[in-house]
């Protein structure tokens, strides 16, 4: 079934620890990103990405890093976690149906970060 | 940058009973697409219902229905005959024609209850 799977759904971690999120999608789109969502609140755009080997700095500030090796796959990663790092991280991706409709974007179950 | 608001952070509904969300977004751009998003909790956000701009008329899906006014900006979400299973979060969400991300508002959460 064409879906996009992120892990872990829940994580836990000490101040200090590199972590990655993943997040992988079986539906060959082009087009990835990394939302940051807080409690109650809006998404913000952290990275995108067009495609392989292309990534780009959303609206949102984000100490986060992100790469596209594979069109499937687009990780996150932080390389010395934070406390103000606490947050919902959700991985979407998107393509245009042209006539059938209009641009579809499908949503990851998200991971919910907590950085002690 | 585009802005999307959401007036209303928390609605309650009895179940059988029509609601409606609002939303309005600001834009100088004249084609681009408009979405409402559900996000029941602890789950995958879910697309609930599409308009393009250059599309005049309401876009309707099942009890899903909107009330798009372009001059006006506003984008307002109808739920009818509500159900239990309607209670979620839901999010305005703007896509410039030539875009790529969609922007958000900050949500409303709905609470269907018996």
């Amino acid at each position: 079934e064409a879906d996009i799977y992120q892990t872990p759904r829940y994580l836990v971690i000490g101040t200090g620890k590199k972590i990655t999120l993943e997040c992988s999608q079986t539906m060959g789109h082009d087009k990835m990103y990394w939302y940051q969502q807080d409690p109650g609140m809006e998404l913000h755009l952290i990275h995108y990405s067009y495609g392989v080997n292309s990534t780009e700095k959303g609206d949102l500030s984000s100490e986060s890093t992100v790469s596209r090796i594979r069109t499937e796959h687009f990780p996150l990663t932080l390389e010395s976690a934070r406390p103000s790092h606490t947050s919902q991280y959700l991985c979407a991706s998107s393509e245009f149906e042209g006539s059938r409709g209009g641009p579809t974007y499908t949503f990851g179950s998200g991971t919910r970060l907590t950085v002690v | 940058a585009q802005t999307v608001t959401q007036s209303q952070p928390e609605m309650s509904v009895q179940e059988a009973e029509t609601v409606t969300l609002s939303c309005t977004y600001d834009t100088s751009e004249n084609n681009y697409y408009l979405f409402w998003y559900k996000q029941p909790p602890s789950r995958q956000m879910i697309l609930v219902i599409r308009q393009e701009a250059y599309k005049q008329q309401n876009a309707t899906e099942n009890r899903f229905s909107v009330n798009f006014q372009k001059a006006a900006k506003s984008f307002s979400l109808k739920i009818s005959d509500s159900q239990l299973g309607d209670t979620a979060m839901y999010f305005c969400a703007y896509l410039p024609g030539s875009g790529y991300a969609l922007n958000f508002g900050k949500g409303t959460s709905l609470l269907v209850t018996p």
